[in-house]
Parts: C-alpha cells; structure tokens; sequence
C-alpha cells in the first residue's frame, strides 16, 4: 500500500497545552490527506481533512498543514483536552479512492 | 454513535469455520467501505461499493474473503475457512460519493480465531 507513516508513536501533553501530531506520506498524487481520531473501543472518527492542492486548514481547535515539498502533514490541536486523549491517524486517499492510514500517534493529555 | 452499526461486536470461532459480519451504513451514503485493524495499526483497506457494485479490492483481500452489497444498503464480509492470522478488527465505513473523504465509522466486529 501507500507509505503513509507517522513520526512518533506517543505523545503527552498538559492541558491546556497545544498538541502537533506530524505525519510522513510518500504519494504525491494523493488527492485528500485526512486526520482521524479514534477512541478506545470506536472506529476512527473523521477531524479535518485537506485537499492537496492547500497548505492549511482550519477547524475548531485544529488546524492542520501540508507541507508538499517534504510530503509532510501535521495536526495542531489547540488548548487540549482531556477528551483529545486518543489515537490520531493521518490518511490519504489516492485516485482509486482507496484510504491508506498511517499506523497513529497515542495523545494522552495530562489534567 | 455515527449512524453505522455492525453485528456482531465480538466473535469468536474456531479455526477453519466460516463467519460473516454486517454493516448498516448511513441510510443516505452510496459508498461502503471494509477495513481490517490489528491493534496497533491503522485501518488497511480491503474493498469498498459504490451502491450495490464492488467497485475496488485491495490486493490484501485473499479469495477466502468476499463482501456483498445486495441491495445497496447493508453489506456483508464474509471469511471462509478462518485462520488465526485473521483474528483482527473488521470496521465498516459509509460515505457519501462527493464527500468520499469524509468516511463514517461503525465500531467494528473483533474477530478472534482460535
């Protein structure tokens, strides 16, 4: 499949801090990068996403980059919550509308 | 809850038996997709529809595997002669077709093989 890779496996913040979860991809003709995020024992549920042709995107409390030059894309999350504690995955959809999701980032958020 | 649902949550079966698992997508999606999750990892793709029509297959999808889309609503995965290394997460996602991006996720069915 893609090469669709994430930088760190795990991440702990503060609350009230703000959160940047990095992903690495390889196909530069992905059409969409998406951030998704599941909980335990939930399938993953869709954050924001960005076309390929866009640099950043904003959200409530996330905003997320593309960086196409280094095939790199980021989630920022904004004053994090306890409720942001979960698996993060980065995901892109190549013209066969096939969704290839890297292997996640677990937050934990420290109250 | 986002609307999809999957049956079961949990199976469990000995090696060499047959199972199927439903998906009850969002009544209004046209696109059904499968995914299987091992833990740790994230979703691989294995097939999606487009209505009732198996439009794509990952090449992950051996023959002991086939997915059903009937009547276009529910959907069904069906694994013959299970093997442990099936043992996985199944999920199931919905989307509309001009917002393929936006996929809808049911909880999924663990299966464990013995």
């Amino acid at each position: 499949g893609e090469n669709v890779g994430l930088h760190l496996p795990t991440l702990s913040v503060q609350e009230g801090d703000n959160s940047i979860i990095n992903c690495a991809y390889s196909n530069s003709a992905s059409d969409y990068f998406i951030w998704y995020k599941q909980e335990s024992g939930k399938g993953p549920q869709f954050i924001i996403d960005i076309r390929s042709n866009m640099d950043k995107r904003q959200g409530q409390r996330v905003t997320v980059l593309l960086n196409k030059t280094v095939k790199h894309l980021s989630l920022q999350i904004a004053a994090t919550q306890p409720g942001d504690s979960a698996v993060y995955f980065c995901a892109e959809i190549n013209t066969g509308n096939q969704f290839y999701f890297g292997t996640g980032t677990s937050l934990t958020v420290i109250p | 809850d986002t609307g999809v649902s999957q049956d079961p949550r949990h199976k469990i079966t000995k090696r060499g038996q047959n199972v199927t698992f439903r998906c009850d997508p969002i009544s209004e999606h046209n696109r059904l997709y499968w995914y299987r999750q091992t833990l740790g990892q994230g979703p691989e793709f294995l097939t999606y529809f487009q209505n009732e029509a198996q439009l794509e297959k990952s090449r992950l999808l051996s023959d002991r595997f086939s997915a059903e889309r009937p009547k276009g609503s529910f959907s069904t995965l069906e694994i013959q002669r299970t093997e442990q290394g099936d043992s996985a997460m199944y999920l199931c996602a919905s989307s509309r077709t001009n917002t393929k991006n936006i996929q809808y996720f049911g909880a999924g069915t663990r299966l464990s093989v013995l």
